[in-house]
């Protein structure tokens, strides 16, 4: 079974550009999470999606936004990119809902470099 | 709140030697724990997970954790350190919030 996969590995943006990354989850995998990993604050949860609507939020402002596909492929998407979203994004599949329980699969990430 | 905490940022050991890993939660609801582990440019890898099973929960690679709920501790262990254990390793814990918290990480060095 192919794992998850992030496309693009790697971006550079320029400040005020925006910005779309995609993720495709484990076959049969219905939810699907988003995190973003810097040096300073480490991972934090962005949002997780499931039968394409969100139901979890974490706190970052309203200039990142994601979405799910019936085929529960996801994409995120940063507009008016600032230096501090320069960060490796991390997607990860559950084959449920219930994400506490069960354990998710992380894909190799995306590293955007705002410059 | 709810709260992991990862005691140690960095660990360095020979290899062959033992390997711990501690992590403290906070003890809110009976918590589903786990431990990920963080290869360099690669994403995260599940080694094991504790689901209110065993308390000796053991994992991938020779890793193990034991949950104790009266030190509301997940620490994980191995018995003899291999260089390709060299990464970052995140404890995180799951509540009924429907979200995962994941702890600061620890880098593991492994010294020949």
């Amino acid at each position: 079974k192919a794992g998850v996969t992030q496309t693009p590995r790697y971006l550079i943006k320029t400040r005020g550009q925006q910005v779309t990354l995609s993720c495709s989850p484990i076959s049969g995998h219905r939810s699907v999470s988003w995190y973003q990993q810097t040096p300073g604050q480490g991972l934090q949860f962005l949002f997780e999606y499931f039968s394409e609507t969100q139901r979890n939020k974490g706190n970052f402002p309203g200039r990142f936004s994601g979405r799910q596909f019936s085929n529960s492929r996801s994409e995120m998407n940063v507009s008016t990119l600032e230096l501090g979203d320069s960060a490796l994004y991390l997607c990860a599949s559950s084959l449920l809902a219930e994400m506490p329980l069960y354990e998710q699969y992380f894909g190799p990430g995306t590293r955007l470099t705002v410059t | 709140a709810q709260s992991v905490t990862q005691l140690d940022s960095h660990v360095s050991v020979s290899e062959g030697t033992p390997v711990l890993l501690r992590c403290n939660y906070s003890s809110s609801y009976s918590p589903s724990l786990f431990w990920y582990v963080q290869h360099p440019n690669k994403g995260l890898q599940l080694l094991l997970k504790y689901t209110s099973a065993a308390t000796l929960v053991k994992g991938i690679n020779g890793f193990e954790a034991e949950f104790k709920k009266s030190e509301t501790s997940f620490h994980l262990t191995k018995p003899s350190a291999h260089m390709s254990d060299a990464a970052e390793y995140f404890c995180v814990v799951g509540y009924n919030t429907d979200k995962l918290i994941f702890g600061t990480g620890t880098r593991l060095q492994v010294f020949p």
